[in-house]
């Protein structure tokens, strides 16, 4: 199996413009979720999906983060208009189930900088 | 509401010598604990969990950890250090009760293992 797929890897923008991150889960996980990590503030739970259904979104933080999953093999953070501290490394994840036992699968994460 | 407290930010060691990193939990709820590894420019992933049963649990790559429910602590250990260690390590709490999904996570320890 290929992993939970993130790109891009890297994005570099200017305050303002619109971003889009992209998920892939790992084939036959039903939970999806987005994190943010910050030096200051570490890991952040953003959103969470169930069946492609979103969940708990109480952590993203603001009406410019939104986020999709349109079905079981694809998920889409967006981010408009962006800002200089949306900087920061977000990270996707999956897992089957709903239990807090399930090990979640992490993605390499995108590199997000905005100037 | 769960919480997690990583005492140490960072953490040098020679190498072979031993290692704790410390955690500590707040929980008003049984727990699911556990400790995840993100080398450099990667995502997380598991080392182990404890669900429950035996206190001492053994992950990969040699590491282990000891749930104190006393305590509330998670610490994790390994005997003897390689530079191959040199990452951050992650603690992270869920709840065990229904509709307990979501991961907590700790601000990280940063590992650095000294030639």
């Amino acid at each position: 199996d290929a992993g939970v797929i993130q790109s891009p890897r890297h994005e570099v923008t200017e305050m303002g413009q619109e971003v889009t991150l992209r998920c892939k889960p790992i084939s036959g996980h039903n939970s999806l979720f987005w994190y943010r990590q910050t030096m200051m503030r570490g890991l952040e739970l953003l959103i969470y999906f169930n069946n492609n259904v979103p969940i708990d979104d109480s952590g993203m933080p603001e009406d410019r983060f939104s986020a999709k999953m349109p079905n079981a093999s694809f998920s889409t953070l967006k981010i408009q208009p962006s800002e200089p501290r949306d900087s920061a490394v977000y990270f996707c994840a999956s897992r089957t189930g709903l239990a807090g036992y399930n090990e979640q699968f992490f993605g390499p994460g995108t590199r997000l900088t905005v100037l | 509401a769960q919480s997690v407290t990583q005492l140490d930010s960072q953490v040098p060691v020679f190498e072979e010598a031993p290692v704790e990193l410390r955690c500590n939990y707040s929980s008003s709820v049984s727990v699911y604990l556990f400790w995840y590894v993100q080398y450099p420019n990667q995502g997380l992933q598991l080392l182990l969990k404890y669900l429950s049963g035996s206190t001492l649990v053994k992950g990969i790559n040699g590491f282990e950890a000891e749930f104190n429910k006393s305590q509330t602590s998670f610490h994790l250990r390994k005997p003897s250090v390689h530079i191959s260690d040199t990452a951050e390590y992650f603690c992270a709490v869920s709840g065990s009760g229904a509709g307990s999904y979501q991961l907590t996570f700790g601000k990280g320890t940063k590992l650095s293992v000294i030639p």
